[in-house]
Parts: C-alpha cells; structure tokens; sequence
C-alpha cells in the first residue's frame, strides 16, 4: 500500500510564528486530506486537495501530486493551533492512509 | 445535527466481552469506513463498505466483525474483546469523489 511520511514529528511554537508541515507519499493519489485532531480526540477537516493550491483563513495547502508531497503552512499561529495535523492521502482503491502525523504546541 | 454519529462515545468493558459500535450518516453516502487509532499514532483501517452489498476488511480486521444495516448505518462489533483493542475508533463515510467525513469518534477501555 502506499506509505506516507509526514514532517516534523513535533513542533513547538511560540503564539504568532509561521511553520510548515510537509506530507511525502510514495504513490499516485486522487484523494489528500489534512485534518486537524483537536486535544479531546474530534479530526477537524481541513483541507481536501489532490493537487493545486487552497487557502482557509490562516492555514493553507499545496499538494504537488507530480512529485508526491504536500505541505500544510499555518501563519501567525494562536494556541488553539495546538493539537496532531495529519496527512491522508488515497489512491482510489479503497480508504484514506493516515501518517503519523505531526504533534504541535503553541505556546502563549 | 451532525452528519455522521457515532454510539457510544465512551465505553468501558471487560476482557472477553462483545460489544458492538455503532455509526449513523445523513449524508447520503455509500462509502462507510471503520478506523482505529492507538495512542500517539495516526488511524489505521478495520474495515470499509463501499455500499450495503459490499464489505472488505482492511490492514487490522482481526478481531473484528462488521455489519452494514443500511446505506446510513454501519456497526463494528468487537467478538471477545482484548486489553490491546483500547483505542480511539473513528467511523467514516464518503461518495467516492471528494472528502471523507469523521465522527466523533468512540473511546473504548478494554481491563
């Protein structure tokens, strides 16, 4: 199955700074979610984007599905931002394939 | 409302004990999925329907058993339940094309 590499591990932050998350996956997909899992355990979804380019507010998302990554940029980061971003991509053979995400703290 | 329900959303049990989890959508989707998620780790498939005729097992099925009542609802039965299926367990559903949505997710306790 298709495997899926996301970066960093762990990030903290200090409230207002910028950060990337990036997502490598090593097959062609026709489906890449981002999701955001909140400290009580809900996914938010993000962002669905198999290729191009979006922007929601303060976060958003490009996927190069040509090259096989995708990176999340979250701007001017609140406390709230705090939580685990996943990477989800699918092939269209059967489900979403979840990283192992990226955990993030923002601190005041 | 929310679009897809999940019951209960928490549950303690013993080791040996059946229990089912159940999962509602008013999406109007064909696609239904179970996940699971350990502590620390990101979800992995137990089991996914692409409609009510339809059941396929994922990476981690062993253990589990599902059943597919209708295009809206979709239970993941758990036969003789062990300390190491504590977990997150997430249901899903999908058209196919674009976004797949999550519940809430269920937090099950296995002693």
């Amino acid at each position: 199955g298709i495997q899926v590499e996301q970066s960093p591990p762990d990030l903290i932050l200090q409230e207002g700074a910028n950060s990337t998350l990036r997502c490598n996956f090593s097959d062609s997909v026709n489906n890449l979610q981002w999701f955001h899992q909140n400290p009580w355990g809900q996914l938010i979804n993000l962002f669905y984007i198999p290729s191009g380019t979006k922007q929601n507010g303060r976060l958003s998302a490009t996927t190069v599905a040509t090259e096989r990554y995708s990176l999340l940029y979250i701007s001017s980061s609140q406390t709230t931002d705090s939580g685990v971003y996943f990477c989800a991509p699918d092939t269209g053979r059967r489900a979403l394939t979840f990283g192992s995400g990226t955990r993030l703290q923002v601190q005041p | 409302d929310a679009d897809v329900t999940q019951t209960p959303r928490n549950r303690i049990t013993k080791t040996g004990k059946r229990i089912m989890l159940e999962c509602s959508q008013t999406k109007g989707h064909d696609r239904m999925y179970w996940y699971r998620q350990d502590p620390g780790l990101g979800l992995q498939l137990i089991y996914y329907s692409f409609d009510v005729k339809d059941i396929n097992k994922g990476e981690i099925s062993d253990g589990y058993s599902v059943s597919r009542q209708a295009q809206a609802k979709f239970s993941l039965s758990l036969e003789s339940a062990i300390p190491n299926q504590t977990a997150l367990y997430f249901c899903a559903t999908s058209d196919g094309k674009e976004t797949q949505y999550f519940g809430p997710g269920t937090r099950l306790l296995v002693l």
